[in-house]
C-alpha cells in the first residue's frame, strides 16, 4: 500500500509566479489535511479538505492561496503571486475518516523556494 | 484555543543514555495527544499517539510518553538512545470537536545522538 505521495518534492519559483503543489493520499483515504513549515518552527494547520468538500480553510492565508480536492485525481494547494514568505514546506496528510483519533499520514513535503 | 509548547529545541545526548523530551499543552476541553519523528528530508511519521486508558503508551522501538492531565504534559522519554534515533521530535494535540482531526503542533524537538 503505497503511503502519501507528494510532487514535486522540490520547486522553485521567482516572486510573482504561482506555485501548484500536489498531493495523492493513501488508498482508501479520502481526507485531505495541508500543513505548512516554516523554518525554525512546528507544522501549522492549513487546511482540511474532504473528496470535493473544503470542510476547514481556518488556517489558509485570506489571499492568494487556496486547495482543492477533486472527485478524481489529487489534491492541489495552489498558491499564486508567490512572494518570499511563502517559502517553506508544505506536507500533505491523509487519513481514514477525519476523526480526531485518527493518525494522519504524512508524505514527504515540498519545499517551495521563492527567489 | 489550543497550544502545544515543546521546552528544548535541541537535545544533545550520548548513545546508550536517557532522554526526556518535554511537552505540555494548554487545551479547554478534553485532547488526544500525539508524537510524531521527522528524519531529514522526509515527512512525519507517527510514534506513538494517547486516546484514553491507560495514560502510559509505548512505541514500537522503545519509546514511551506518559499522558498527565493534571500538569497537562505529555513527555516522551527512552532508557537507552541509539544513533538512529537521532531526528526532530514533535508533539501534537487534537482537540476533536469542531477541530476534526486538525492537529496542533509544538515547535519541535531536534534530537541529536552522538557516538
Amino acid at each position: 500500500n503505497a503511503g502519501v505521495m507528494q510532487n514535486p518534492r522540490h520547486l522553485v519559483r521567482r516572486r510573482g509566479q504561482e506555485a501548484r503543489l500536489r498531493c495523492s493520499p493513501m488508498k482508501g483515504h479520502s481526507h485531505v489535511y495541508w500543513y505548512r513549515q516554516l523554518p525554525e518552527e512546528g507544522l501549522k494547520f492549513m487546511v482540511y479538505l474532504q473528496k470535493e468538500n473544503i470542510i476547514d480553510e481556518s488556517g489558509m492565508p485570506k489571499e492568494r492561496f487556496s486547495a482543492e480536492f477533486p472527485k478524481e485525481g489529487p489534491s492541489i494547494l495552489r498558491i499564486q503571486q508567490v512572494v518570499r514568505g511563502d517559502s517553506a514546506a508544505y506536507f500533505c496528510a491523509s487519513s481514514p475518516s477525519g476523526g480526531a483519533k485518527d493518525t494522519q499520514y504524512f508524505g514527504p513535503g515540498t519545499r517551495l523556494t521563492v527567489l | 484555543a489550543q497550544s502545544v509548547t515543546q521546552l528544548d529545541s535541541q537535545v544533545p545526548v550520548f548513545e546508550e543514555a536517557p532522554v526526556e523530551l518535554r511537552c505540555n499543552y494548554s487545551s479547554s476541553v478534553s485532547v488526544y495527544l500525539f508524537w510524531y519523528v521527522q528524519y531529514p528530508n522526509q515527512g512525519l511519521q507517527l510514534l506513538l499517539k494517547y486516546l484514553s486508558g491507560s495514560t502510559l503508551v509505548e512505541s514500537i522501538n522503545g519509546f514511551e510518553a506518559e499522558f498527565n492531565k493534571s500538569q497537562t504534559s505529555f513527555h516522551l522519554r527512552k532508557p537507552s538512545v541509539h544513533i538512529s534515533d537521532t531526528a526532530e521530535y514533535f508533539c501534537a494535540i487534537n482537540a476533536g470537536g469542531t477541530s476534526y482531526g486538525k492537529l496542533t503542533f509544538g515547535q519541535g524537538t531536534i534530537l541529536t545522538v552522538h557516538p
